[in-house]
């Protein structure tokens, strides 16, 4: 079963404006971790968090993770039309790789 | 540096047909991983492969096989094709992902099974 629960399943905004997707999880993780998968292509990775860490920033991307909470939220900033894509977070148990998210796809308006 | 190559890219298959989807990854990374991604059900493992000689199922491994040939290849196989197996396949490899290793992604088999 999914491990990551993106939302919202949809999300459009206007060019320019901030888009933010959230995540929320089951169990305790080692790190979290959030892609992009353009339509028809592969996932990228886009910024890995680690369980003792609260926040971290990558260019236009902001992550926040809560443990407490069990949830993190990405946010993108001023956006672009080039952001449309779907985007999924995804945590590590253990070994056998990563659990992911159904995901978010995101639109942005030109 | 290529990264992760699966073959093929498109495959039509009548069901009880067999097939074997092709991966490669020449990052030397020890783990290597096969998932399937269906429309609102997001990315499920279907068996992965943390060192060479060794597989373990994920969450869907019923009707697939894989085998690691070396590190650089996993393989998945269709034994007899059904149609809840049409879907887009991904091959995926890292480094250990406890340690905060990324995975690479290929770039998809779509498979449809009429």
């Amino acid at each position: 079963s999914q491990q990551g629960e993106e939302d919202p399943q949809a999300l459009s905004i206007q060019e320019g404006e901030n888009a933010t997707m959230n995540c929320s999880y089951k169990t305790s993780i080692n790190n979290l971790q959030w892609y992009r998968q353009n339509s028809g292509r592969g996932l990228v990775h886009l910024i890995l968090i680690r369980s003792n860490e609260r926040e971290k920033h990558s260019g236009r991307l902001r992550v926040t993770l809560d443990t407490s909470k069990k949830s993190s939220s990405l946010l993108i900033t001023a956006s672009r039309a080039a952001d449309t894509a779907s985007y999924f977070c995804a945590t590590v148990r253990g070994a056998d790789g990563l659990t992911f998210g159904k995901g978010t796809h995101l639109i942005i308006q030109p | 540096n290529a990264g992760v190559t699966q073959t093929p890219k498109f495959q039509v298959l009548k069901t009880g047909q067999s097939m074997t989807l092709q991966c490669a990854q020449d990052m030397n990374h020890n783990s290597m991983y096969w998932y399937r991604q269906d429309p609102g059900m997001g990315l499920r493992l279907i068996y992965y492969s943390a060192s060479e000689g060794t597989t373990d199922k994920g969450e869907v491994p019923n009707g697939y096989n894989v085998s690691r040939l070396n590190k650089r290849e996993f393989s998945l196989r269709l034994e007899s094709a059904a149609p809840s197996q049409t879907s887009v396949y991904f091959c995926a490899s890292s480094g250990s992902v406890v340690s905060g290793n990324t995975i690479y992604f290929g770039e998809g088999s779509w498979l449809t099974v009429v």
